[in-house]
Order: structure tokens, then C-alpha cells, then sequence
């Protein structure tokens, strides 16, 4: 079955510095990866996606990510946190052998603290 | 380009009731895509429509859950004989295959009392 975990339900970080969420799937297909943010009684806003190539992607808003197929990983980085950058953030997974829906991790949610 | 739409925004029923939420892709996508999301979860995929067709249901979607995109255009999603269980964030998405990167609404908050 395909599944995405994200270990760290709450993340505290201070302004200014760095940012990693970590993302590990299981997938029975070539799998095409997503980072979504969602603000509190908003929908998602897709940060930035991997389909091919070069494996480290980048988004908007200053974030990147890596894909690591040995580690089944796609980790989210920022390298200087804003607090506007405070909110849920949610790895995707899908696949054209799955009809390209999206299986989703539970989330992380970060606070920036000044 | 404005956006994936959805109507209405926040929906309150009591338990019995049927409801129904609209979903307005991006023009000219030809997917869509129905989740629900609960409270500290991440979104759950229920449906989707390739044009009019409907080609995946998940097994979430019960027989009091029917989705719908007559033409190809906007989509409906209607829930019968509502239960508290049944509020949650229901999410719509569109993509354009064959990239099929998926564009989500602001979501239909809906509250069974």
C-alpha cells in the first residue's frame, strides 16, 4: 500500500534560521513527489513538485527539496525561516499507475517564533 | 486563470440533512479530484473525474456520497443523510494531464450537528 510519513507533527523554529521537514513514502510505482502548504481554513498551495531529472527541486517562497530514492525520502528545506512562513506543511505522492491521485502524510506544523 | 473554486465556503447542517458542494476547476483541466481532510490530518483521496468520466472511487466514499461532472466543466459532490463523522474539510483539485499537477480550492468546511 502506498504510504507517506512525516515524523514531526510540531516543528519550532526560531526566525532567520534554517528548516528541514522530513518526508518518507512507500510507493509501488515511480512515484512523483509534492510539498504543499496549507494556512490555518485554507487550501493547499503547492510549493514545489519532483517528476524527473535533476534531483534536488526548487519551489517558491525560498524553499527546496531533495529527493533520495536510496532513502525513499523528499525532504523540505529552507535555508532562513520568515515568520510568515508559519503553517502546515504536507509531502504528496502519486503516480500515473495510480491515476496520479495523491496519498498525503499527515502533515508538520511549524512555528516560527521571534 | 482564477483559481480552482469552491461554494460554498463553510456549511452547517444537522445530522439527516443532505448537502451539496461545488467545485469549479481551473479552465480547461480536464481532472478532478474530490478529498476530505479532518482535523490533524492530512487530505484522503475520495474521487475523481477525468472530463465527465469518473474513473476512481475510494472506498471512503459511501453509498450516501455521490460526485458528478456533467460536462466536463464544474463538479458536485453531494452527501446524503449526513453524520456527525461526515465533518471534515472537503478539498477540490484540478490538474491538466499529462503532468497532472494538482491545484487545490480553499476547501468546504462542513459541521454535522
Amino acid at each position: 500500500a502506498q504510504s507517506v510519513t512525516q515524523p514531526d507533527i510540531h516543528i519550532t523554529v526560531s526566525e532567520g534560521a534554517s528548516l528541514e521537514l522530513r518526508c518518507n513514502y512507500s510507493y509501488g510505482a515511480t512515484p512523483y513527489l509534492f510539498w504543499y502548504v496549507q494556512s490555518p481554513g485554507q487550501g493547499l498551495q503547492l510549493l514545489l513538485k519532483y517528476f524527473s531529472g535533476d534531483t534536488l527541486v526548487q519551489g517558491i517562497k525560498g524553499f527546496e527539496a531533495e529527493f533520495k530514492r536510496s532513502q525513499s525520502s523528499f525532504n523540505l528545506r529552507k535555508p532562513s525561516v520568515h515568520w510568515s512562513d508559519a503553517a502546515e506543511y504536507f509531502c504528496a505522492v502519486g503516480a500515473l499507475e495510480y491515476g496520479n491521485k495523491l496519498v498525503f502524510g499527515a502533515g508538520t506544523i511549524l512555528r516560527v517564533k521571534s | 486563470d482564477t483559481g480552482v473554486s469552491q461554494d460554498p465556503r463553510h456549511k452547517i447542517t444537522k445530522r439527516g440533512q443532505n448537502v451539496t458542494f461545488r467545485c469549479d476547476p481551473i479552465s480547461e483541466h480536464n481532472r478532478l479530484y474530490w478529498y476530505r481532510q479532518t482535523l490533524g490530518q492530512g487530505p484522503e483521496f475520495l474521487t475523481y473525474f477525468q472530463n465527465e468520466a469518473q474513473l476512481e472511487k475510494s472506498r471512503l466514499l459511501s453509498d450516501r456520497f455521490s460526485a458528478e461532472r456533467p460536462k466536463g466543466s464544474f463538479s458536485t459532490l453531494e452527501i446524503q443523510r449526513t453524520e456527525q463523522g461526515d465533518s471534515a474539510m472537503y478539498l477540490c483539485a484540478s490538474s491538466a494531464v499529462p503532468k497532472n499537477i494538482q491545484y487545490f480550492g480553499a476547501g468546504t468546511r462542513l459541521s454535522v450537528l
